[in-house]
């Protein structure tokens, strides 16, 4: 089965500080998405990367940035998180197939910018 | 411009009685479409998806959903809910040739015993 880590479920954070949310993917797969979860928004993609040191904008890139050094991580950063950055954040991955893959979420990383 | 609507926003339903859950879609083209499920404090988890061929497709734990062009509709029904099934339910639609996915705003799934 095909996992999705995140590295934490919980984060606290203060106003101007940088944060880092890790993910990896244990399948080797190319894509790979941060999205944020918002009550009544749905999901809405902030970046998503389908290669290594490759990265393209989602519909929400403004304060956030992202790392993809290696495959299998994909870093999303907040160069100075703001309250409005609080969120529930989801990682994905699929293969690279021009359409129509599965994308496999993580569980979630519910951040809180106080 | 590609979309997806969820007209309910939180459905109710009773231990055994049926369900149907609403998506509409805007795409140019053949959609990819998708319905996923989050259970609370969980990540999402695919119940089916349909990309050609028949248009009614069977997923996991018991739902199905049917893809209606004409009606740019891809509806989630399942014929007896559990208790179980009390979760947030996703409709997504495949964005052309990426792998990227247009969500729903989402309908929440509410059981009573």
């Amino acid at each position: 089965d095909v996992k999705v880590t995140q590295s934490s479920r919980y984060l606290v954070k203060r106003t101007g500080e940088k944060v880092f949310l890790e993910c990896v993917q244990d399948m080797d797969h190319e894509n790979m998405f941060w999205y944020r979860q918002d009550p009544g928004l749905g999901l809405r993609l902030i970046y998503f990367s389908y290669d290594v040191k490759m990265k393209e904008k989602g519909d929400i890139p403004e304060g956030y940035s992202v790392s993809r050094e290696k495959k299998e991580r994909f870093s999303l950063i907040l160069e100075s998180a703001s309250t409005n950055q609080t969120s529930m954040y989801l990682c994905a991955s699929t293969k690279l197939a021009g359409g129509g893959e599965t994308q496999y979420f993580g569980p979630g990383t519910r951040l809180l910018v106080l | 411009a590609q979309s997806v609507t969820q007209p309910d926003i939180h459905i109710t339903v009773s231990e055994g009685a049926s369900l149907e859950l609403r998506c509409n879609y805007s795409y140019g083209a053949t959609p990819y479409l998708f319905w996923y499920v989050q259970s609370p404090g969980q990540g999402l988890q695919l119940l089916l998806k349909y990309f050609s061929g028949d248009t009614l497709v069977q997923g996991i734990k018991g739902f199905e959903a049917e893809f209606k062009r004409s009606q740019s509709s891809f509806n989630l029904r399942k014929p007896s809910v559990h208790w179980s099934d009390a979760a947030e339910y996703f409709c997504a639609v495949g964005i052309g040739d990426t792998d990227k996915l247009i969500f729903g705003t989402g309908t929440r799934l509410q059981v009573f015993p």
